[in-house]
């Protein structure tokens, strides 16, 4: 099946710093990617919509002065988080979403195993 | 904006036994996806059931889809300690995923 890669699985930060989250499909090329949020409360919150070659589409209420993402291939897209600081400590999980022409075609989004983010 | 909500928050049975989980949604949707997350870790994509499905299987799982009430159930059949993880449906419209909070399944051996 389709694997998705994050790196790295968990961080840890001084707050003001930044911290790049990468987010690879092994083995599919996948057009879209998506970055989501997870919640104390273990719901996910969509920050962003990330479709190579282009700039990603943010959610209302996501700032994407702080929350850079970039999409640079079809198989890599990367996401910043810019002078970190505590609030932003979340689990940080990306998406992709196959080519119209993969196997794995566009209905199924494929998940990574998020990223720990803990800002101190 | 969240449109599904799953229902219980929370599901603890022993072993053996059957889990139904609840999902309903608010607007049109293209499918329907149900999702696996053992704790801290990334999501499993379970089962997807599109708009015009009623009814999916995938070994000891079982979907519903009714459209009319727009609301989805997963039935894990036969439980296993295994299956102790959070459980997510998120609707689908434009290929753009929409998530409930899920629903907490704790299996008891």
């Amino acid at each position: 099946g389709a694997v998705v890669s994050q790196h790295p699985s968990r961080v840890i930060c001084k707050s003001g710093t930044s911290v790049k989250i990468e987010c690879r499909s092994l083995d599919f090329q996948a057009t879209t990617m998506f970055w989501y949020r997870q919640f104390p409360k273990k719901s996910l919150m969509l920050m962003a919509t990330s479709n190579e070659g282009s700039k990603a589409t943010y959610e209302q209420g996501v700032e994407k002065d702080k929350f850079l993402i970039n999409h640079a291939s079809l198989t890599l897209s990367t996401l910043t988080v810019t002078s970190a600081h505590p609030e932003d400590s979340s689990f940080y999980i990306c998406s992709a979403r196959g080519a119209p022409t993969s196997l794995e075609g566009t209905d199924t989004q494929y998940f990574g195993p998020g990223t720990r983010l803990t800002v101190l | 904006s969240q449109q599904g909500e799953e229902d219980p928050q929370a599901l603890s049975i022993q072993e053996g036994e059957n889990a139904t989980m609840n999902c309903s949604y608010k607007t049109s949707i293209n499918n329907l996806q149900w999702y696996r997350q053992n704790s801290g870790r990334g999501l499993v994509h379970l089962i997807l059931i599109r708009s015009n499905e009623r009814e999916k299987h995938s070994g000891r799982l079982r979907v519903t889809l009714d459209t009319s009430k727009k609301s989805s159930s997963l039935l894990i059949t036969a439980s296993r300690a295994a299956d102790t993880a959070s459980y997510f449906c998120a609707t689908d419209l434009n290929y753009q995923l929409i998530w409930g909070a899920g629903t907490k399944l704790i299996i008891k051996p």
